[in-house]
């Protein structure tokens, strides 16, 4: 089976500017997370769906950073205008489902700000 | 809110050697538990999960973990380390609910010598 895919996988942008990632799931994976992990920490969610419906976004920057999975598939994650504490990877993960389903992690966007 | 530590930050071990990577949580009911590896570059792989019943548990690659309740306590083992094992290693720590949510430790990196 397909894997998580991710793209791109290396992104660099100055401060302020915005800057987009794309993550095609698992097919069939009804619930699809995005993580930021900063070098030398544990992954952090930022944002849950289940199916095109937002589950959990309490931990997302919402006046920079917005993700949408319009179509229940594929999701983007928006940042806009980025900050240079942004820097991270970006890792996409998704579920069967919820319910302590295992989640599979695509290779991750790095973000470099300058 | 549930939380994860692993204590170690690095670990080295010989090759052939045994391994035990560290990891407390801290959870009010019988959480899921999972330990991922995360080679340089790459997003994260499942190596073991605990749901319930056994508390022993058999991963991919050789690996085994054990939950202790008492302990607040998911170490992962595996008894004869090979080069290829030197990545980073997370244990994370989902909430017994419908939203599967994961929280991650900060990871520990193991080095492997020849």
């Amino acid at each position: 089976e397909a894997g998580v895919a991710q793209s791109p996988r290396y992104k660099i942008i100055e401060k302020r500017q915005s800057v987009a990632f794309w993550c095609n799931p698992i097919s069939g994976h009804a619930t699809l997370y995005w993580y930021q992990q900063i070098l030398g920490q544990g992954p952090k969610l930022l944002i849950q769906f289940q199916n095109n419906g937002v589950v959990d976004d309490s931990q997302l920057p919402k006046d920079r950073f917005s993700a949408e999975r319009l179509k229940g598939v594929d999701s983007t994650l928006k940042i806009q205008p980025a900050k240079l504490e942004d820097s991270a990877v970006y890792l996409c993960a998704s579920s069967l489902n919820t319910g302590g389903q295992p989640q599979h992690f695509g290779d991750g966007t790095r973000l470099s700000i300058l | 809110a549930q939380s994860v530590t692993q204590p170690d930050i690095h670990i080295t071990v010989s090759e052939g050697a045994s391994l035990e990577l560290r990891c407390n949580y801290s959870y009010g009911a019988t959480p899921y538990l999972f330990w991922y590896v995360q080679s340089p570059g790459q997003g994260l792989q499942l190596l073991l999960k605990y749901f319930s019943g056994d508390t022993l548990v058999q991963g991919i690659k050789g690996f085994e973990a054990e939950f202790k309740r008492s302990q607040s306590s998911f170490n992962l083992r595996k008894p004869s380390v090979h080069w290829s094992d030197a990545a980073e290693y997370f244990c994370a720590v989902g909430a017994n609910n419908a939203g599967n949510m994961l929280t991650f430790g900060g990871g520990t990196r193991l080095m492997v010598k020849p």
